[in-house]
C-alpha cells in the first residue's frame, strides 16, 4: 500500500479563492482524519470521520471550512472563501479504530493564501 | 479537557549522548499516550504508544518512554542518540471515550555531530 496520499502538495491561492484539499485513505482504515499545523497554534483536528460519516466536527474552524468522504477511497476539505490566516499544512491521517491504533499521517498539504 | 504540555520548544544534543524529552498531560483518568516524530516535509510517524500495563514501553528506533501516573508524564528516551534523530517529536493524549487526540506543540530536536 502506498500510504496516505494527498494533494496536492503545495498550494499557493489568493485571498478569496476556492481551494480544495485531496485525501486517498489506506484501504481497509475506516477512520479518517483531517488536521492543521500552524506555527501558532501546533496540530490541530478539524474533523473526522467513520465509515465515511462524520463522527466530529467541532473543530472545524468557521463555515468556510467544510470536509465530505463521499466513499471508503477518497475525501476533501473545502475552504472557501480562503483567507490568509487559513495558511498552514493540513494533514489527513487515517486509523483502523479511533481509540487505540496508530494514526497513518499523509505527507500534508501546504497552502499559502496571498 | 485534556491538554499535553512538552515543556521544551528546542533541545541539542551531541550524537551518542543520551536524550530525555518531557511531556506532561492533563486527563481525568488514565489516557491513552502517543509519541509521535515528524521529519521536516513528512507528516508523523508513530514512536510508541501507551494504554495500560507495563509502565515503561519500547518503540520502534530505539525509542522508549515510561508513563509516570503520580507525575502525569510520559517522557520520551534514548541511550544514544544518532544524527538522524534530529527531528520534531510530539507527544499526544487520546480521549478513551471519543478517540480524539490532542497533540502537545512539539519539541525540536537538534544533534551536533
Amino acid at each position: 500500500d502506498a500510504g496516505v496520499i494527498q494533494s496536492p502538495r503545495h498550494e499557493v491561492t489568493e485571498m478569496g479563492q476556492e481551494v480544495t484539499l485531496r485525501c486517498k485513505p489506506i484501504s481497509g482504515h475506516d477512520y479518517l482524519f483531517w488536521y492543521r499545523q500552524t506555527m501558532m497554534r501546533g496540530l490541530e483536528l478539524l474533523i473526522y470521520f467513520n465509515n465515511n460519516v462524520p463522527i466530529d466536527d467541532s473543530g472545524m474552524p468557521e463555515d468556510r471550512f467544510s470536509a465530505k468522504m463521499p466513499n471508503a477511497s477518497f475525501s476533501t476539505l473545502k475552504i472557501q472563501p480562503s483567507e490568509p490566516r487559513d495558511s498552514a499544512v493540513y494533514f489527513c491521517a487515517v486509523a483502523e479504530d479511533a481509540f487505540k491504533n496508530e494514526q497513518y499521517f499523509g505527507p500534508g498539504t501546504r497552502l499559502t493564501v496571498t | 479537557a485534556q491538554s499535553v504540555t512538552q515543556p521544551d520548544i528546542h533541545i541539542t544534543v551531541s550524537e551518542g549522548a543520551s536524550l530525555e524529552l518531557r511531556c506532561n498531560y492533563s486527563y481525568g483518568a488514565t489516557p491513552y499516550l502517543f509519541w509521535y516524530v515528524q521529519s521536516p516535509g513528512q507528516g508523523l510517524q508513530l514512536l510508541l504508544k501507551y494504554f495500560s500495563g507495563d509502565t515503561l514501553v519500547q518503540g520502534i528506533k530505539g525509542f522508549e518512554a515510561e508513563f509516570k501516573r503520580s507525575q502525569s508524564s510520559f517522557n520520551l528516551r534514548k541511550p544514544s542518540v544518532h544524527w538522524s534523530d534530529a527531528a520534531e517529536y510530539f507527544c499526544a493524549v487520546r480521549d478513551t471515550n471519543s478517540g480524539k487526540s490532542t497533540f502537545g506543540d512539539g519539541t525540536t530536536l537538534t544533534v551536533k555531530p
